[in-house]
């Protein structure tokens, strides 16, 4: 059981370049998160899903793209990248449990945008 | 606009005290709250728990005690270890979204 694994873990991207941001869980879990975590801050959420073939945006979507074709995938893409897309990004998947609840993070990719 | 709050970044502490970790929520809503731990260079990890109907949840060195009227919650780290170094978040579930806190730096000096 591997839990939520993301790759890559660091990527130097020049600006305007695209890329894709892996995550997947083998929890069998429905909903599923992606976070983008700055200096200093908390967690903002850029989109998340709640089953296959369902996404919604979050607080900060401007800038990105996902899809969720299986329940345990959960890509997220930049298109155009932009140095204000440096950051630690986090992807989660939710366990629901009658009140006892919570979210399993991956370990992050590093983001550098130069 | 920031439904968690936590308005302390850092917290140093001497190993063997108890380190108190502070958590404010405007949502009244929210009926749910986590604690999570994160280390450098790895994912936040789930700690401890706590539901609206109670006031106080314990598990093992780790308490976190509710107070409804006043939108607050603590962390009671006891006694601090320094394994315990750690950025600490607060974040709440509400519908489909988490609401996480900026979070707080805890130091524990051996």
């Amino acid at each position: 059981n591997a839990g939520v694994t993301q790759t890559p873990k660091f990527r130097i991207l020049k600006i305007g370049q695209s890329m894709t941001l892996q995550c997947a869980q083998d929890m069998n879990h429905n909903y599923m998160y992606w976070y983008r975590q700055d200096p200093g801050m908390g967690l903002k959420l850029i989109y998340y899903s709640v089953g296959a073939g369902i996404t919604d945006k979050g607080e900060v979507p401007n800038g990105y793209n996902v899809s969720r074709s299986t329940t345990e995938d959960f890509p997220l893409r930049l298109e155009l990248a932009a140095p204000s897309q440096t950051s630690v990004y986090f992807c989660a998947s939710r366990r629901l449990a009658g009140g006892q609840e919570t979210q399993y993070f991956g370990p992050g990719t590093r983001l550098l945008v130069l | 606009d920031q439904q968690v709050k936590q308005n302390s970044p850092s917290l140093s502490v001497q190993e063997g005290r108890i380190s108190i970790l502070n958590c404010d929520y405007t949502n009244s809503m929210f009926d749910y709250f986590l604690w999570y731990k994160k280390y450098p260079a790895e994912g936040p990890t789930f700690l401890i728990s706590i539901s609206s109907i109670k006031d106080k949840n314990e598990d093992g060195r780790f308490t976190v005690f509710l107070n409804k009227s006043a939108k607050h919650l603590s962390l009671h780290i006891v006694p601090s270890q320094p394994g315990d170094s750690a950025v600490y978040f607060c974040a709440a579930p509400t519908g489909n979204q988490f609401y996480f806190g900026t979070g707080t730096s805890l130091t524990v000096i051996p």
